[in-house]
């Protein structure tokens, strides 16, 4: 398996809904990415797991939660955000956090 | 924070036209990767350069590391319909990458 995969592709949410989306690789990679990306910009980076282990927020607002339950899996739950979260949410993985990375699909995310 | 000035930001060309794009830096990268994304996909990785100096081919793509660490330039010859998308530079620096403002594509058939 030489892929990443992210869930849902699109996620339509009000402000006050809970949701979360879903990060998988198997390609036996340590390190886990969080990024957003907004038209026509680059990816803006969020959050860094290396070994199961957050060791980069890039300043994001606590209605932003990361969550690495293992190693393959990357969570990012949604709470009570705003009209201007909605962006294209990307995840990447990378064999270490100083290795080449590799982007999924994204999430195309609209907040309501 | 830190950016990659990457140039020309756009380019309009006709099918079968080779094209050339180039990415430079403030600071040195050790590692200098180019990526392509289509309209609402993530970005696919398509070449990765790891020396200075170093030039690499990925079928029609090439690219090449600046002997400075400073720079990268990526160039696609005899562009197809399918080449069409934004191209993005990025410098491995430590636990992140650096992205340049990316490379729009429009090919004329």
């Amino acid at each position: 398996d030489t892929e990443v995969t992210q869930t849902p592709k699109h996620l339509v949410m009000g402000m006050t809904n809970k949701k979360s989306l879903k990060c998988e690789q198997h390609m036996g990679h340590r390190a886990m990415y969080w990024y957003k990306q907004k038209a026509k910009k680059p990816p803006e980076l969020m959050f860094v797991y290396s070994y199961e282990k957050l060791s980069i927020n890039e300043s994001v607002p606590s209605r932003f939660s990361p969550e690495c339950p293992n190693s393959s899996l990357l969570n990012l739950h949604l709470h009570a955000l705003q009209p201007e979260d909605s962006a294209l949410y990307l995840c990447a993985s990378s064999r270490t956090s100083y290795n080449e990375q590799f982007f999924g699909p994204g999430t195309r995310l609209t907040v309501l | 924070g830190q950016q990659l000035n990457q140039s020309p930001q756009s380019m309009f060309i006709q099918e079968g036209e080779d094209v050339s794009m180039n990415c430079t830096s403030s600071s040195i990268f050790n590692t200098w990767l180019w990526y392509k994304q289509d309209p609402g996909e993530g970005p696919v990785l398509l070449i990765a350069l790891y020396k200075a100096g170093e030039l690499t081919s990925n079928g029609r793509l090439t690219a090449q590391f600046g002997i400075t660490r400073k720079d990268s330039f990526l160039n696609i010859s005899a562009s197809i319909p399918s080449d069409v998308g934004i191209y993005f530079c990025a410098g491995q620096g430590a636990q992140k990458l650096v992205f340049g403002q990316g490379t729009r594509l429009t090919i004329n058939p």
